[in-house]
Order: C-alpha cells, then sequence, then structure tokens
C-alpha cells in the first residue's frame, strides 16, 4: 500500500515554458503533500507544504509565484513552474502524508520525482 | 532555522563490514525518520523514532535517538551490496514538516 504516482518522469523544454507536475496517492488520502526539490548529490530541499483546500505554505526563498501549487482533493497536488529557466533545471520529488494519528508522525510515502531539464 | 547534519558524507566499505551514519540537529525533535534513496530512486521510509533514547532495530540496521533528542544513528551490521545508497534522517521539532539531513552516501565493494 501508500503508492504515490508523480508524472510526469522526465520533462524537456524550452526556456519560457510552463511546466505542470501531478502528484497523486493512489490508495491513500493524503491530507498533506510536499513538494521537495533534489540537486545531483545533494539533499532534498523542502520548497512547500500543500494541504488540501488551502494555500500552499512556501518555505524561505521560494518564490510562490514562480512555483504554483494546487491541492485540489485529498489524492492530488500540482506543482507548475511557470516560465522555467535553466536555472530551474532539477529533480523535483513530492511526498504525501495519509490521514490519521498525531499530526507529523505519519511516514511520507514519495513519489518517483520528475527531472525537468530546461534548454 | 532548524539545521539537520549527517556524518559522514561518504563511506565506502568492504562488503561485511559494519558502517554507521550520525544526524545531528541544530533543534531538539519531537520525532525523526530514517529513508533510503537508491541512485536514480525517490527516498524510502525505513522508520521512525519518537521516545528519547529509542532503539529498534530492522534486521540487520539498528535505529537510535538520542536521550536529548537532538541527534539519531543507523547502524547497519554486515553491510551487503543490496545497502548501496544514500540514508537520510528527517527531523521534525513539533511542527507538521520535516527537514531532511544532509545525507550519508554509502558504497559497498564486493
Amino acid at each position: 500500500g501508500a503508492v504515490v504516482s508523480q508524472h510526469p518522469s522526465r520533462v524537456i523544454c524550452k526556456s519560457g515554458t510552463s511546466v505542470k507536475i501531478e502528484c497523486r496517492s493512489l490508495d491513500f488520502q493524503a491530507t498533506t503533500m510536499f513538494w521537495y526539490r533534489q540537486f545531483p548529490k545533494q539533499s532534498l530541499m523542502l520548497m512547500a507544504t500543500s494541504n488540501e483546500g488551502s494555500k500552499a505554505t512556501y518555505e524561505q526563498g521560494v518564490e510562490k509565484d514562480k512555483f504554483l501549487i494546487n491541492h485540489a482533493s485529498l489524492t492530488l497536488s500540482t506543482l507548475t513552474v511557470t516560465s522555467a529557466h535553466p536555472e530551474d533545471s532539477s529533480f523535483y520529488i513530492c511526498s504525501a502524508r495519509g490521514l490519521g494519528g498525531p499530526s507529523g508522525n505519519q511516514p511520507q510515502h514519495f513519489g518517483d520525482g520528475t527531472r525537468l531539464s530546461i534548454l | 532555522g532548524q539545521q539537520v547534519m549527517q556524518i559522514p558524507q561518504y563511506q565506502h566499505v568492504q562488503e561485511g563490514e559494519d558502517f554507521t551514519t550520525y544526524c545531528n540537529s541544530s533543534t531538539t525533535l519531537s520525532n525523526i525518520q530514517w529513508y533510503k534513496q537508491r541512485p536514480g530512486g525517490h527516498p524510502v521510509f525505513l522508520i521512525q523514532l519518537v521516545k528519547s533514547g529509542e532503539v529498534k532495530k530492522q534486521k540487520r540496521l539498528t535505529f537510535q535517538f538520542g536521550e536529548a533528542k537532538k541527534n539519531s544513528s543507523l547502524h547497519i551490521t554486515a553491510t551487503q551490496t543490496t545497502d548501496v545508497g544514500t540514508y537520510f534522517c528527517a527531523g521534525a521539532s513539533g511542527t507538521y514538516k520535516y527537514i531532511f539531513g544532509t545525507g550519508t552516501r554509502l558504497k559497498v565493494l564486493a
């Protein structure tokens, strides 16, 4: 159980394009989804926390107008990289945390990630 | 802000040797989780520790949470080639989010 599907797995596009990445929890409901960015051989950097039905909470230094997050349902969150530029090229990973138990005490289940390359 | 450091950054061991990675937080944690990320893959949840001084075992893996709840360790006994990957700790300090450690990349030489 606890499968998270992330799509697409890889995107290559021209500078100035907007790219939408989807994160779905397939067999559980997720009140909270997280979006991370990972540079090669580095740790996961939390970008924002997405809560169903409310605005996302962005980490310091992350531009909310650049990285639009929508958590429309308990099983779907999307990240849109608007007007992407080469410096936005990275590995983006989402995770979802299920319902139940004390807040913060549930494991995160990760998607397979999206490798974004902006030319 | 909260910082979570791990040492060592890299570790190469011969198959059969033991391995330990240490995780240190700048703030007291409510709980800590450990994840493993294989090359090219995504992080996979291993375990969660909540209580001060807690020790948990999973086969050859032993996880420990410090008494002050600011540090943790993962010890692997008799490493195997399947243990290759990057091990991350992720700490929560009373909020809904986890801050990932810097990671320890393990290579096991056959």
